[in-house]
């Protein structure tokens, strides 16, 4: 059964660079069928799209986080990153990973498979 | 990408009917889907493709799109439903979530 695990510091200061990895675990990400993405969820706020991954490298961000945003990809690890630089107070929020649907339905389309999330907090 | 609406919350008493909209410009064009979060776990998906329900995804929860608006209805809404509902759509250049509606069962 596919799973998704985010890693990485729970405390980052402000103007630092917020690190995050996913891995998959019983699964392949490589599969050519799926995008993996990020979204994040500030603390008593709603869900906000950051950004989608294939494995081949191909990404999408949300215009809004763009110039801020890397998703990287390490078949080799079977995991994917995400770097979030110059961070201030309003980028406190759990971070999740997440499958999307198969691009032959949406290749941006749903997520039918999430991590459990990661509280990242930004601050001094 | 562009921006879905919600209302922030919806009541209803248990055993009725709830109704969540989502209204968007691009729904006509773009399939939409829903999830279902309770305190301190991830969302659940409960509809994919405007109306279709995931294996494990109780009758009661249904989708349906007309126009710019589609709706999550939960006929004979129980206790355990309780929860913030999310929409969410998509087009070539990524996707958009709604804002959230929390669903209070009186």
């Amino acid at each position: 059964q596919l799973q998704l695990q985010e890693s990485g510091p729970g405390l980052v200061k402000p103007s630092e660079t917020l690190s995050l990895t996913c891995t998959v675990s019983g699964g392949s990400i490589s599969s050519s069928s799926y995008y993996w993405g990020w979204i994040r969820q500030p603390p008593g706020k709603g869900l906000e799209w950051i950004g989608s991954i294939y494995y081949s490298g191909s990404t999408y961000y949300n215009p809004s986080l763009k110039s801020r945003v890397t998703i990287s990809v390490d078949t080799s690890k079977n995991q994917f990153s995400l770097k979030l630089s110059s961070v201030t107070a309003a980028d406190t929020a759990v971070y999740y990973c997440a499958r999307h649907s198969p691009v032959t339905i949406a290749p941006l389309g749903y997520f039918d498979l999430w991590g459990r999330g990661t509280l990242v907090t930004v601050s001094s | 990408s562009y921006e879905l609406t919600q209302p922030p919350s919806v009541s209803v008493s248990p055993g009725q009917t709830a109704r969540i909209t989502c209204s968007g410009d691009a729904l006509p064009k773009q399939y939409a889907y829903w999830y279902q979060q309770k305190p301190g776990q991830a969302p659940v998906l409960v509809i994919y493709k405007d109306s279709e329900r995931p294996s494990g995804i109780p009758e009661r929860f249904s989708g349906s799109s007309s126009g710019t608006t589609v709706t999550l209805t939960i006929s004979g809404v129980q206790a355990e439903d309780e929860a913030d509902y999310y929409c969410q759509s998509a087009d070539s250049s990524g996707t958009v979530f709604g804002g959230g509606t929390k669903l209070t069962v009186l």
